[in-house]
C-alpha cells in the first residue's frame, strides 16, 4: 500500500511569489490534515479535511493560505503571496476515520524556504 | 496546562540504558493521546493511540502509560539501542503537538 506522498519535497521561492504544495493521502482515507513546523518549534495544526469538506481550519495562519481538496482525494495548499515567516516544513497526514482513535500516517513533508 | 508539553526536551543515554519521558496535556475534554517516533529527515511514525485512563500499550521494547485524570503519559524504552535515536512526539486528538523529546542513544 502506498503511503502519503507530498510534492515537491523542497521548494525555494522569493518573498511575494506563490507556491502550491500537494498531498496525496493513502487511498480510502477520508481524513486529511495539514501541519507546519517552523524551525525549532513544535508541529502546528493547520487544517483538517473530511473528504472534500473543511472540518476544521482553525490553524490556518491568515488568508494568504488556501487549502483545497476537490473530489476528496488529493489536497493542495497554496501560499500567496509567500512571506519569510512561511518558511518551514509542511506535513500532510491522513487517517482512515477521525475521532482521535485512528492512527495518522504522515507524508515526508515539503520543506519551503522563502527568501 | 493549556498546551501539550513534553519533557525533557532532549536526552542522551548509553546503549542498554532504559529511559522514559513525559507528555503532559490538558485533562479536561480529553479524547485520545498519540505517540509518534520521528527520525531525522523522515516523517513522524505512529507508535501508540491511547484513550482510557490506565491504558498501557507496548510495542517491543517501547511501552506507554496514560493517566487522563492528571493529564500525563509516560513513554518508556527498555534497553535503549542506537536505532531508537529519534524525536518522540505526542499529541492530543491530532491537533496539538508537544515540542518533542529528542533522544540520542550512544553506542
Amino acid at each position: 500500500e502506498a503511503g502519503v506522498t507530498q510534492f515537491p519535497s523542497h521548494s525555494v521561492i522569493e518573498k511575494g511569489q506563490t507556491v502550491t504544495l500537494r498531498c496525496d493521502p493513502i487511498s480510502g482515507h477520508d481524513n486529511l490534515y495539514w501541519y507546519r513546523r517552523v524551525m525549532g518549534k513544535e508541529i502546528k495544526f493547520l487544517l483538517h479535511f473530511v473528504k472534500e469538506s473543511k472540518q476544521d481550519e482553525s490553524g490556518m495562519p491568515n488568508n494568504r493560505f488556501l487549502a483545497e481538496r476537490t473530489g476528496g482525494t488529493y489536497s493542495t495548499l497554496k501560499v500567496q503571496p509567500a512571506e519569510l515567516e512561511d518558511s518551514g516544513v509542511y506535513f500532510c497526514a491522513s487517517s482512515l476515520r477521525d475521532g482521535g482513535l485512528y492512527e495518522q500516517y504522515f507524508g515526508p513533508g515539503t520543506r519551503l524556504t522563502v527568501t | 496546562i493549556l498546551n501539550v508539553e513534553q519533557s525533557p526536551q532532549s536526552l542522551h543515554v548509553q546503549e542498554g540504558d532504559s529511559t522514559n519521558f513525559t507528555c503532559s496535556f490538558p485533562s479536561s475534554n480529553f479524547y485520545a493521546l498519540h505517540w509518534y517516533r520521528w527520525e531525522t529527515a523522515k516523517s513522524p511514525e505512529a507508535l501508540f493511540v491511547m484513550t482510557l485512563n490506565g491504558d498501557e500499550k507496548k510495542k517491543g521494547r517501547i511501552s506507554a502509560t496514560l493517566n487522563t485524570k492528571e493529564g500525563y503519559s509516560y513513554l518508556y524504552i527498555k534497553g535503549s539501542q542506537p536505532e531508537d535515536s529519534a524525536t518522540y512526539l505526542c499529541n492530543t486528538d491530532k491537533l496539538i503537538f508537544g515540542t518533542g523529546t529528542r533522544l540520542q542513544v550512544f553506542p
